[in-house]
C-alpha cells in the first residue's frame, strides 16, 4: 500500500516546546516537501529536498527545522522560535526529472495547536 | 514575484451542471500547473498536472487546460455530482509549487 504517513494527526504544544512532525514516503520518491496551511490563505513552502542529506528553505523557513537522512523520511521539527506555529502542516513528495520536480503528492495532514 | 489568484472563492450549484474554476498567475514562465481537490480537514488529493509545454489534461469527467500566454488555467468540471463537493487548488511551479487560495465548490442535489 503505496503512499505518504504522517504523524500524529493532531498535535498540541505548549509555548517554549519544540514539537517534531513525522513524514514518511514509500513511493520511492527523491523530492519531499513540507508546506504550511492557514485558514483563507493558500499552502506556502516551508523547507524541500531533492536528494538525502540536502535540503533548501522554502519562502516560510524560519524558527523550523529538517533533516533528510533517508530517502523515505523528511521529518519537521517546530521550534520555540516560530511565533505563531498553529496550522495544518503537510508534507509532500516527488520523483525528480531531468526537467526539474514532477507531479506532487500529498499526506493527511498534521493539525498543530498551541496552548 | 509568482502570484496565483482562484475565482470564484466560492461556488454553489445545482447536481447535473457543468462548471468551470479559474486559476490565473502572473509569470508566464510557469513549468507545470497542478490541480488538486482538498476535503474539510484532509490532505491535497491531485487530478491532474499540465506540464509547461502541454496545454491540457483530460481524467474522467474533469479536463483542465493551460493558456501560458494570458496566464489562465480552467478546470472544467462535467455533469458535477454531490461527492464533487470540495476545496480546489491550482498551484504552479516545479520544485516550489505557489498556490492560489481556492475554490470551495459545493454541489447540491
Amino acid at each position: 500500500d503505496g503512499g505518504i504517513t504522517q504523524s500524529p494527526k493532531y498535535l498540541f504544544r505548549k509555548e517554549g516546546q519544540n514539537v517534531t512532525l513525522s513524514c514518511e514516503q514509500n513511493l520511492n520518491h527523491d523530492a519531499m516537501y513540507w508546506y504550511r496551511q492557514d485558514p483563507g490563505q493558500g499552502l506556502r513552502l516551508i523547507y524541500y529536498s531533492q536528494i538525502v542529506n540536502d535540503f533548501q528553505k522554502g519562502d516560510i523557513a524560519e524558527g523550523y527545522s529538517v533533516s533528510r537522512e533517508k530517502k523515505e523520511s523528511f521529518p519537521l521539527t517546530v521550534t520555540s522560535a516560530q511565533k505563531n506555529p498553529t496550522a495544518f502542516y503537510l508534507c509532500a513528495s516527488s520523483i525528480v526529472t531531468a526537467s526539474g520536480s514532477n507531479e506532487q503528492f500529498f499526506g493527511p495532514g498534521t493539525r498543530l495547536t498551541v496552548l | 514575484k509568482q502570484e496565483v489568484t482562484q475565482i470564484p472563492a466560492a461556488l454553489s450549484v445545482p447536481e447535473g451542471e457543468n462548471l468551470v474554476l479559474n486559476c490565473s498567475f502572473t509569470d508566464s514562465a510557469i513549468y507545470n500547473l497542478q490541480w488538486f481537490r482538498q476535503d474539510p480537514g484532509k490532505g491535497l488529493t491531485s487530478l491532474l498536472l499540465i506540464q509547461s509545454s502541454q496545454r491540457e489534461q483530460t481524467s474522467g469527467r474533469l479536463n483542465a487546460s493551460l493558456d501560458k500566454s494570458s496566464g489562465r488555467s480552467t478546470l472544467y468540471i462535467a455533469a458535477s455530482q454531490p461527492g464533487d463537493s470540495a476545496t480546489y487548488l491550482c498551484a504552479v511551479g516545479t520544485d516550489k509549487l505557489i498556490f492560489g487560495t481556492g475554490t470551495r465548490l459545493q454541489v447540491f442535489p
